[in-house]
């Protein structure tokens, strides 16, 4: 059973890099699947923002492009997610996520981690 | 803002019925039959129930079924009961760069 756990810093204060990583049990990473990231603001829906495949390759969400990378560490099954220059918009509750297609990038999330919730703040 | 419009709240008593609409537009819901619905319990992660329009994952009990009219899709959840009370959100694939985009959630409360 694909398990899916994210951990980083829960408070990031504005203008500084957000870093979270998601670690994967039960499923090796280089072995297909694009793996993404998905945030929930509070008292707002859900945002896609990236996916990157085995492979490496990445797809992100238009609005968040120039300030998001998405890496895999496939030594550690785990892949990572950076946002730069944040600001209070970008308090957030974090998911990592795998779509239900080997080869979907970002449709039909069927495995989810519990989410690690990120404030920014001062 | 979300990319797709649900109701905030719905309820329902026991053993009825609910229907939980998603409205997007031709770019989305409308133009794709990749429609998916989830449940969530806070604190715990996102459960699929529906993805493409009507199909439900292994496990995933028969009284929950998804429909699509339009740009408007739907999660019908029958014979309501106590452990359904949850957030559920609609998602659809987007023929823009967006790739995938959500709905807000929608709270349902059994009575």
């Amino acid at each position: 059973q694909v398990q899916l756990q994210e951990s980083g810093p829960g408070l990031v204060k504005p203008s500084e890099t957000l870093s979270l990583t998601c670690t994967v049990s039960g499923y090796s990473i280089s072995s297909g699947y694009y793996w993404g990231w998905i945030r929930q603001s509070p008292g707002k829906g859900l945002e896609w923002i990236g996916s990157i495949y085995h492979s490496g390759s990445a797809y992100y969400t238009p609005s968040l492009r120039s300030r998001v990378t998405i890496s895999l560490d496939t030594s550690k099954n785990h892949l990572s997610l950076k946002l730069t220059s944040v600001t209070a918009a970008d308090t957030a509750l974090y998911y990592c996520a795998r779509p239900r297609k080997a080869g979907s990038v970002a449709n039909t999330f069927d495995t989810w981690g519990q989410g690690t919730m990120v404030t920014v703040s001062s | 803002q979300s990319a797709l419009t649900q109701p905030a709240s719905v309820s329902g008593s026991p053993g009825q019925s609910i229907t939980i609409s998603c409205t997007g537009t031709s770019s989305d819901i409308g133009g794709y039959n990749y429609v998916s619905w989830y449940q969530h319990h806070p604190g715990k992660a996102p459960k699929l129930m529906i993805y493409d329009v009507n199909y439900r994952p292994s496990g995933v009990s028969d009284r929950f079924s998804g429909s699509k009219s339009g740009n408007t899709a739907s999660l019908t959840i029958s014979g309501l009961q106590a452990e359904d009370e949850a957030d559920y959100f609609c998602s659809s694939y987007s023929g823009t760069s967006t790739l995938e985009v959500f709905g807000g959630g929608t709270k349902l409360t059994v009575l």
